[in-house]
């Protein structure tokens, strides 16, 4: 069965710069949700969007930003990256309240 | 917002035990997932379960969501079980909402 594809895998920036991460929800899945990991924490849900509009906002900073665009997929948005950043980023997507994860971008600022 | 408790934060087993976790939350909820984080960081669904019992190989899971707890049970442990294991709830307020994950119970399989 097809998963949740999320892009890259890895990612390594520098202090200040700038992430894309990317989702690609199950077929036919409507709604996609962002959470960050930090190391040694439990997943912190960012913010969620359902038929391309915002849902519910969570614990995201204002440096962060994402959308949904026509084909579903999804894309956060992160500017001026901060040390504290460095975390693993799940999407998950879903078609009724079960909520589906992909295997995660692993984010590293430096 | 809602408030997930879970216990214990450690265990620590031979090969062959059985388990069993518990998952405490605060309000009425929508939806409860049971999951398994292994050590490469991956969250693997084990169940979805707001109410009721399901098994699935030697794994079960009950929710009684009028005292609102979920327990998670594994039988004959192998190696391959260890990890964390999260409870994650959405409240019953409607819309896409997140998941409020527990702290995980970090279950270490011993050979």
């Amino acid at each position: 069965a097809a998963g949740v594809i999320q892009s890259p895998r890895h990612l390594i920036k520098e202090k200040r710069e700038t992430a894309t991460l990317k989702c690609y929800p199950i077929p036919r899945h409507d709604t996609v949700y962002w959470y960050q990991q930090g190391p040694g924490q439990d997943p912190q849900f960012l913010i969620s969007f359902y038929e391309k509009m915002q849902s519910d906002k969570g614990s995201i900073p204002d440096r962060f930003s994402a959308q949904q665009f026509s084909d579903y997929h999804s894309e956060l948005n992160m500017s001026s990256l901060e040390l504290g950043d460095s975390a693993l980023y799940f999407c998950a997507s879903s078609l009724a309240a079960e909520q589906y994860f992909g295997p995660g971008t692993r984010l590293t600022v430096t | 917002g809602i408030q997930v408790e879970q216990s214990p934060p450690d265990l620590i087993l031979q090969e062959g035990a059985n388990s069993t976790l518990r998952c405490n939350f605060s309000d009425s909820v929508n939806n409860l997932q049971w999951f398994h984080q292994n050590p490469w960081g991956q969250l693997i669904n084990l169940f979805y379960i707001p109410s009721g019992t399901k098994q699935n190989g030697r794994l079960s899971a009950t929710t009684v969501a009028t005292e609102r707890y979920s327990l998670l049970y594994i039988s004959s442990s192998q190696t391959t079980d260890s990890g964390v294991y999260f409870c994650a709830v959405e409240g019953s307020g409607g819309g896409a909402d997140g998941l409020t994950f527990g702290k995980g119970t970090h279950l270490i399989i011993q050979p």
